[in-house]
């Protein structure tokens, strides 16, 4: 079974901090996503990873894919209370997803 | 235009029962996909639906079921209730098999309480 494992598992951090987020397995990806949930709802895309190597940035979220796309990253840069919530890596063709993190920022 | 929509919200069985899961995906969508997602975890996939047909699914076991209607809506069906079913259960839909080209939207969930 392929597993998806992140870290940590649970973060709290203050407004203003910078936090990186890991995505780890032993698998090879085609390509890798991550999604933010928030209490109630369903995930929502934030981006996809397809290249090894390759770097994404959305404002202050800049996701990583490994060069063996084996793992990836997502780091927050100055993180806001609004970035709270779970957020999740997923193997895009096996509809697999991590074991997520839980992030909370506190103003 | 409405997003993938999911009924009910909330929902409360006892062990043994049997409950029925109904999802109706975004307009022109025509695959479904249900994932179980235990509280603090990460969802795992259960099944995908792709025109009617089941195309791929998880490691549950058979008391989970599932079809999808002429509609593309679907149902997802469990049965003899355990506690450690007690979960949000997403549905998600795609224009085509969910993967790289085709991205998957999910609905809020149903939260399913097994007492």
């Amino acid at each position: 079974t392929q597993l998806l494992e992140q870290s940590p598992q649970f973060l709290s951090i203050q407004e203003g901090e910078n936090l990186t987020v890991y995505c780890n397995s032993s698998s090879v990806f085609s390509s890798l996503q991550w999604y933010r949930q928030e209490p109630g709802e369903g995930p929502v895309l934030l981006v996809t990873v397809v290249t090894g190597g390759e770097v994404k940035k959305l404002k202050r979220l800049t996701f990583q894919f490994g060069d063996a796309r084996k793992d990836s990253s997502l780091h927050i840069t100055a993180a806001q209370p609004g970035d709270t919530g779970l957020y999740l890596c997923k193997a895009t063709d096996k509809l697999i997803f991590g074991t997520g993190t839980r992030l909370q920022v506190f103003p | 235009d409405a997003g993938v929509t999911q009924s009910p919200t909330h929902l409360i069985k006892t062990r043994g029962q049997h409950v029925t899961l109904r999802c109706s995906p975004i307009s022109g969508h025509k695959s479904v996909s249900w994932y179980q997602q235990v509280l603090g975890q990460g969802p795992q996939f259960i099944f995908q639906y792709y025109e009617k047909e089941e195309r791929g699914r998880g490691n549950f076991p058979d008391r989970f079921s599932a079809r999808q209607f002429p509609n593309y809506s679907s149902e997802l069906n469990v049965n003899a209730l355990l506690l450690g079913d007690s979960a949000l259960y997403l549905c998600a839909s795609s224009l085509a098999l969910a993967g790289f080209y085709n991205e998957q939207f999910f609905g809020p969930g149903t939260r399913l309480t097994v007492l």
